[in-house]
Parts: structure tokens; C-alpha cells; sequence
């Protein structure tokens, strides 16, 4: 059974650009969360999909955003990105709500 | 939230048993108490959960005190690719399962 796929790896981005990140969940996995992970904070919750209407919201503003797919796919937008952006990018998918959580290998995010 | 306090760094030897605390005092009645992990590189991963009883799987054991305000995760036989940072969290019950971890217990484990 394949895990949770993240795409990109890794990404470059300079201050000002947006970048969309993508997410596949598990196969059956309908619920897909996004993390942000960084030295100094720690894990962060960004926000959570189910069956593509977002159930939570953590308290990042509004640059982050992000839509889930009615075959679970999910996506993560930032826009005018900022230097504070730099992070590693996580997913997890969960059977439904409120499962334990399957993490992708996440995206690194660069920004110059 | 309910906070979590676990030691920053833990040594053990491969093949033996590894006992990873954590403190949770303010723990409330709806609480579990979830373990994931992170190996370099790699995303979390999900280790066991429990509430009240003491909990086995496959990969660890969860021993949770009677007053709930610490439990330890077991590794039965440690190995080299247990290595990893070793988070303790408080889910509260129900639909709300938003992961927010601290600085966990970097294990290293020697050959």
C-alpha cells in the first residue's frame, strides 16, 4: 500500500513568488492535514480537509490556503511568500477525522 | 492545551529495552495521550495512543500511570533505526486532531 506522497522534495523560491505544494493521500484516506515544520516552532497545524470542505484552521494568516480534491488529492498554496516561510511542508492523511495520522516525507521550502 | 514534558535527549544500546517518559500533569479526563516519532529526514510517524489502560502494538508499548499525569513508551528491543526524535502528545477525544509537537526525546541508540 503506498504511504502518503508529497510533491515537490524540495523547493526554491525567492520573496514575493507563491508556490502550490501537493498532497496524495493513502488510497481510502478521505481526511488530509498540512503542517509546517521549522527548528524553532516546532510542528504547526496549518489546516484540515474532509471530503474537500476544510474542517480547521490553525493560526497561520491568510496567505496559506488550501483545497482538497474529490479524489482526496489535496493542495497548499502560500502567496507572497516571506523569508519566515522557509520550512519543511507536511501532510498526513487519515481515514476519516479524528484517526492517527499518516505523514508524507514532507516538501523543504527554501526561500532567497 | 494540556502541555507535555519530556527529557531532551535519552542513550540506549541496540538490543536492549528503551523507557521513554513523559509528563503531563494537567492532563484532563478526555485526553489521549498519542506517540509519534521522526526519523532524520522522514516525516512523523505514528506510534501508539492511548487513555487510560496500558496499550501494546506491534511496535511499542504505552504504560500509563493510574493518576494519568505520566506515562512512558516502551521499546521492547532497541535498534539502530529507532533512533529518532520521540514525541509524547495530549489529543483531546472526538473530531478535533490538530498535531502540535514540542521538542521531544532525541534517542540515540549505540551499536
Amino acid at each position: 500500500k503506498a504511504g502518503v506522497t508529497q510533491t515537490p522534495r524540495y523547493l526554491i523560491k525567492t520573496r514575493g513568488q507563491q508556490v502550490t505544494l501537493s498532497c496524495s493521500p493513502i488510497s481510502g484516506h478521505r481526511s488530509v492535514s498540512w503542517y509546517q515544520q521549522t527548528p524553532g516552532q516546532g510542528l504547526q497545524f496549518l489546516f484540515e480537509y474532509f471530503s474537500e470542505t476544510q474542517r480547521n484552521k490553525g493560526n497561520f494568516p491568510g496567505r496559506f490556503s488550501g483545497r482538497q480534491f474529490s479524489n482526496s488529492r489535496s493542495e497548499m498554496n502560500v502567496s507572497t511568500l516571506e523569508l519566515g516561510d522557509s520550512a519543511l511542508y507536511l501532510c498526513a492523511s487519515s481515514l476519516v477525522v479524528g484517526q492517527p495520522q499518516h505523514f508524507g516525507d514532507g516538501t523543504r521550502l527554501s526561500i532567497l | 492545551d494540556a502541555k507535555t514534558t519530556q527529557p531532551n535527549s535519552m542513550e540506549s544500546n541496540e538490543e536492549e529495552p528503551v523507557h521513554l517518559p513523559c509528563n503531563h500533569s494537567t492532563i484532563s479526563g478526555t485526553d489521549y495521550i498519542h506517540w509519534y516519532r521522526q526519523l532524520p529526514s522522514q516525516g512523523p510517524e505514528y506510534v501508539i495512543h492511548g487513555l487510560t489502560s496500558n496499550v501494546n502494538n506491534r511496535m511499542a508499548s504505552l504504560a500509563i500511570a493510574e493518576d494519568r499525569k505520566s506515562s512512558t513508551l516502551i521499546l521492547h528491543r532497541a535498534t539502530l533505526r529507532d533512533a529518532a526524535v520521540y514525541y509524547c502528545i495530549l489529543l483531546s477525544g472526538g473530531s478535533n486532531y490538530k498535531l502540535t509537537f514540542g521538542k521531544g526525546t532525541l534517542l540515540t541508540v549505540n551499536p
